[in-house]
């Protein structure tokens, strides 16, 4: 159990178009999602703090008009990320926390993005 | 400040030979402490997990990793390595909302 899923698992997209990666937890209502972002060789630094139903929360220094989040249902959280440029390219996790009593979160297996 | 740290950038051992990769953490109260792998390209994998309790964790795959609290570490272990363990090691820690993660190490196992 505690399965998450995000979608597409690598995409490539032009400069200056949106493009949205979704996370979903498969098999438990995640309460709290998280956006990580990693850059090659680099460790997970996380962007977005997202409650259903509720604004994200935004990191230092994430810009959030352009990475969009949206926590519409117990098991669906959204980035979207707005008139990419080719430095967004990275490689984008999200995990799923189960409750608010637990630390524990659940990692997705990535979305790699590509902006030419 | 909540800080989780990986001294060892890299690490090359033999298949065979044992390992250990170090963590230390800097938290105002013990937190919860994870070892993850990350192959390339893929999502993170979790190793194991402290909590609480015996200091001494199991985790999948033949490794361990043992909780020292006077010496703020959680040091993962390998008896034997083998060519499949080399990967991106990271270590995080959370007391709340929020995981923290060391910069990771990357193991390399030669034949």
């Amino acid at each position: 159990g505690a399965v998450v899923s995000q979608h597409p698992s690598w995409v490539i997209c032009k400069s200056g178009t949106s493009v949205k990666i979704e996370c979903r937890s498969l098999d438990f209502q995640a309460t709290t999602m998280f956006w990580y972002r990693q850059f090659p060789k680099q460790s997970l630094m996380l962007m977005a703090t997202s409650n259903e139903g509720s604004k994200a929360t935004y990191e230092q220094g994430v810009e959030k008009d352009k990475f969009l989040i949206n926590h519409a249902s117990l098991t669906l959280s959204t980035l979207t990320v707005t008139s990419a440029h080719p430095e967004d390219s990275s490689f984008y996790i999200c995990s799923a926390r189960r409750g608010p009593a637990t630390y524990e979160q659940y990692f997705g297996p990535g979305t790699r993005l590509t902006v030419t | 400040a909540q800080s989780v740290t990986q001294p060892d950038i890299h690490i090359t051992v033999s298949e065979g030979a044992s390992l250990e990769l170090r963590c230390n953490y800097s938290y105002g109260a013990t937190p919860y402490l994870f070892w993850y792998v990350q192959s390339p390209g893929q999502g993170l994998q979790l190793l194991l997990k402290y909590f609480s309790g015996d200091t001494l964790v199991q985790g999948i795959k033949g490794f361990e990793a043992e909780f020292k609290r006077s010496q703020s570490s959680f040091n993962l272990r390998k008896p034997s390595v083998h060519w499949s363990d080399a990967a991106e090691y990271f270590c995080a820690g959370n007391t709340g909302n929020q995981f923290y993660f060391g910069t990771g190490t990357s193991l390399t196992v030669i034949p």
